[in-house]
């Protein structure tokens, strides 16, 4: 009964280091999306994917990479690590498949401090 | 563009009084969802209603009731006689008919004084 797991819950990178969030779903959904939490700012989509193999920009891409290599698991990289990347990171996976959206269901967040 | 307006950024009631929380949507589109999404202290967040455009009619689910009007491009929730567990920040959210790209607003937190 694990739905949203995100990887790691928490973790400290010093500027220009890399890192990679790793979000796992096991409902079989289709749509996947990594939100960044920032204080007064709401959630913010970084990037989504609607199927396997596919990936979309969202509303702050940059400076961020993802990949959907397997439908279960949505990756986001942080190539070189900026303070202004310092957020509460949450992944997110929909039953949305070419119709009307379905809920999402969120990981736990994944905070990233960048120093 | 889709653009999703919460005013309210923090509220504080006393235990029992009735709240509302504010959301105002803007889109093109005709059809469209609209969600709320709660966020407890512990950071999870948790679906609470989808309402799709076609559908002014207002619900109530126990304590919690949404109200809808396109007239006003608003979907307000009311909680009646808060509780202190109700303490949290909630989210107003706009999608697409296509699902794609969900759009949240900035929050409101509520604190309930018990």
């Amino acid at each position: 009964n694990a739905g949203v797991t995100q990887t790691p819950k928490f973790r400290v990178l010093k500027t220009g280091q890399s890192m990679t969030l790793l979000c796992a779903q096991d409902m079989n959904h289709e749509y996947m999306y990594w939100y960044r939490q920032d204080p007064g700012m709401g959630l913010r989509l970084i990037h989504y994917s609607v199927g396997e193999g596919t990936t979309a920009k969202g509303e702050v891409p940059d400076g961020y990479n993802v990949s959907r290599l397997k439908k279960q698991n949505f990756l986001l990289g942080l190539e070189s690590a900026a303070p202004s990347q310092t957020s509460v990171y949450f992944c997110a996976s929909s039953r949305t498949s070419g119709g009307p959206p379905g809920e999402l269901f969120f990981g736990e967040g994944s905070r990233l401090t960048v120093l | 563009a889709q653009k999703v307006t919460q005013a309210q950024t923090e509220i504080s009631v006393v235990e029992k009084e009735d709240v509302t929380l504010d959301c105002v949507y803007e889109t093109r589109d005709t059809t469209y969802y609209l969600f709320w999404y709660k966020q407890p202290p512990s950071g999870e967040l948790v679906f609470l209603i989808r309402r799709n455009s076609f559908d002014e009619q207002n619900e109530i689910s126990g304590r919690y009731s949404w109200n809808f009007q396109k007239s006003t491009s608003s979907f307000n929730f009311t909680i009646t006689a808060s509780q202190v567990v109700d303490s949290a920040v909630y989210f107003c959210a706009l999608s697409r008919y296509t699902g794609n790209q969900f759009y949240f607003g900035t929050g409101t937190s509520l604190t309930v004084i018990p």
